[in-house]
């Protein structure tokens, strides 16, 4: 089945323990993205991927790692998180960038104390 | 700035009727628009691609129109049904890198038996 997925669903942390967010695509996807969605504000982009070790900063970058050293995958790091990271997160893929069908993972709800 | 509305007023409305949800953008001229539908606890689902030089387009019971000149699409559900409730989000290229997809904060749609 052609999916996103994404570890963990769920987790709870303290300020300043670095975290990963894993991601994989099974879809063989070139273009990889993580979006963050907050209460009235939607999904905003943090970070994309054109391809493997190509990524590029989105709209919401601060504090946030990625790296894309194979091209399934695509983990999301904060290295010291702060309560304002405290989000729904969600990693996406598409066959090769903007003008096509985003697949979405089911989301990463993260609270940070 | 680049803006994208959406009503952020639920919309209501009986079973079998059509369902007509606005997105408005200042600052922009996107080249294409897709629409995605959100359920609760869950990752936005690709439902149609709009781009600047088609007027409308259909999938079954859903229409998408695309005024470039109000900066405007419409989204239509035709014979709606309880199960097209979600939240329903638009998204649009963002300016200053061509594979950054702008989504606005979406509407939610209760559609009543």
């Amino acid at each position: 089945e052609a999916q996103v997925t994404q570890n963990p669903r769920y987790l709870i942390t303290v300020t300043g323990k670095k975290l990963t967010v894993t991601c994989s695509q099974n879809m063989n996807h070139e273009y990889m993205s993580w979006y963050r969605q907050d209460p009235g504000l939607g999904l905003r982009q943090i970070y994309y991927s054109m391809n493997v070790e190509v990524t590029d900063k989105g709209d919401v970058p601060e504090g946030y790692k990625v790296s894309r050293k194979e091209k399934r995958n695509f983990p999301l790091i904060l290295e010291s998180p702060s309560p304002n990271q405290t989000s729904l997160y969600f990693c996406a893929s598409s066959l090769s960038g903007r003008v096509e069908t985003q697949y979405f993972g089911p989301g990463t709800r993260l609270l940070v104390l | 700035s680049q803006k994208i509305e959406q009503n952020s007023e639920a919309l209501n409305i009986q079973e079998g009727k059509t369902a007509t949800l606005t997105c408005n953008y200042t600052n922009y001229s996107p080249a294409y628009l897709q629409w995605y539908r959100q359920d609760p606890g869950r990752g936005p689902v690709f439902l149609l691609l709009i781009r600047e030089n088609e007027k409308e387009k259909r999938k079954e019971r859903l229409k998408v129109t695309f005024d470039t000149t109000l900066k405007q699409s419409l989204f239509h559900i035709t014979a709606s049904q309880p199960a097209d409730s979600a939240t329903y989000l638009c998204a649009l290229e963002g300016t200053g890198g061509y594979n950054k997809l702008i989504f606005g904060a979406g509407t939610r749609l209760a559609v009543h038996p």
